[in-house]
Parts: C-alpha cells; sequence; structure tokens
C-alpha cells in the first residue's frame, strides 16, 4: 500500500499561472483534506471531503478548488496563482466510522509562487 | 471554535532525558479526540499518540505518554529517554465535530535534542 500520494512535490510558478496538485490515497478511506503549512503558522484546512462528490470549504478556501469524482482522488486546483499561495500543501485521509479518526498524510507538496 | 495552543514554539532536551511539551484547547464538547504528530525534517507528518476524552487512563505509546487534564483542557506529551531521532516540530491537534472531523492544529513546538 502506498498510503497517500501527492504529486508533485516541487513547483515554482509565476504569478497568474494556475496549477493542480494531485492527491490519492488507496487505503478506501471516505474522507479527504487538504492543509496548508506556513512557517510557525500550523496547518491549516482549505478544503475537504466526506464522499466521492462530496466536498466544502475549510478555513481558507479561498483561490483554490477542489472535486472529488472518486474514493480515491482529491485533486486541489490553484487558479491565478499569488504569492500568498506559497506554502507547503499536504492532503491527507481518514476512515470516519469505526475508527479513532486519525489522519493519514501525503509527504507534502511545496509551492513558491513568484 | 475549537482552538489549540503550543505555548512553547522551542524545547530543548538533552539525550536520554525527559521533555515535556505543552498544550492547551478550547472546546465545549464533552467527548472528542486528541493527537499528538510529529514532523521531522522530511516533512512527513507521523502520528505519535491519540487520546480519546471519555478515557481516563492517560495514552501511552513506548517512550511517549501523556498527562491529559480533561476539566484543565490540557494534553502534554512526555518523552521520556530522549533520542536523537525525536528531534522534529511536534503539533497537538484536536478533532473537531464537524468539517468532517478534520484536526484544528496548534502552531507547533520545535524539539531540539542534544547529545
Amino acid at each position: 500500500n502506498a498510503g497517500v500520494t501527492q504529486t508533485p512535490k516541487f513547483r515554482i510558478l509565476k504569478i497568474g499561472q494556475s496549477m493542480t496538485l494531485q492527491c490519492a490515497q488507496d487505503m478506501n478511506h471516505n474522507y479527504m483534506y487538504w492543509y496548508r503549512q506556513d512557517p510557525g503558522m500550523g496547518l491549516k484546512l482549505i478544503y475537504y471531503s466526506v464522499g466521492a462528490g462530496i466536498t466544502d470549504k475549510g478555513e481558507v478556501p479561498n483561490g483554490y478548488n477542489v472535486s472529488r469524482s472518486t474514493t480515491e482522488d482529491f485533486p486541489l486546483r490553484l487558479e491565478l496563482a499569488a504569492p500568498s499561495q506559497t506554502s507547503v500543501y499536504f492532503c491527507a485521509s481518514s476512515y470516519q466510522g469505526l475508527g479513532t479518526g486519525e489522519l493519514f498524510f501525503g509527504e507534502g507538496s511545496r509551492l513558491t509562487v513568484l | 471554535a475549537q482552538t489549540v495552543t503550543q505555548s512553547q514554539p522551542e524545547m530543548s532536551v538533552q539525550e536520554a532525558e525527559t521533555v515535556t511539551l505543552s498544550c492547551t484547547y478550547d472546546t465545549s464538547e464533552s467527548d472528542y479526540y486528541l493527537f499528538w504528530y510529529k514532523q521531522p525534517p522530511s516533512r512527513q507528518m507521523i502520528l505519535v499518540i491519540r487520546q480519546e476524552a471519555y478515557k481516563q487512563q492517560n495514552a501511552t505509546e513506548n517512550r511517549f505518554s501523556v498527562n491529559f487534564q480533561k476539566a484543565a483542557k490540557s494534553f502534554s506529551l512526555k518523552i521520556s529517554d530522549s533520542q536523537l531521532g525525536d528531534a522534529a516540530m511536534y503539533f497537538c491537534a484536536y478533532r473537531r465535530p464537524n468539517s468532517g472531523y478534520a484536526l484544528n492544529f496548534g502552531k507547533g513546538t520545535s524539539l531540539l535534542v542534544t547529545p
């Protein structure tokens, strides 16, 4: 099992460009999440999904979009990149049911917007 | 809002010694989960330990244990017999009852382990 896989691991964007961060999990988890981590600020929730076709906003959704067409995949779309979106992005998944709610994280994607 | 506060931006411990990292949280819920995650320089987020609020017994995982004080809303992490590999950022987290049971994270404590 690969767990949670994020691509790319590093990316440099110019202001105004768009891109998609890919996230896939092979644990058949129903819930998935996108976080961003800024220095000294912990992790902030961008979007989450409770199942295929169902997504909702977290604390910091502006400038991002998500979709969840399958249980396995949860891509994060950045439209019109801005320097404020320079951050490390983490995708996570969990099984929310009888489990203890632990989140399993990908290795992160470092995005720089210049 | 369920906020999580880690008041120690940095801590230092000598190898083989014991260190305690502090965490407080704010919630009006009576049943919830708390977590400690470790983030080494590799950036990977690794679960260290979890605690269910309805359990009075403090969780323990090998050299890692917690001191859970529900009334005080305190959830500290104790690392015994510290090892060089314990050097990392440590994040305390609270599982929300809404927002898809996402975790609210504190700002983290950077732990330095000296030989």
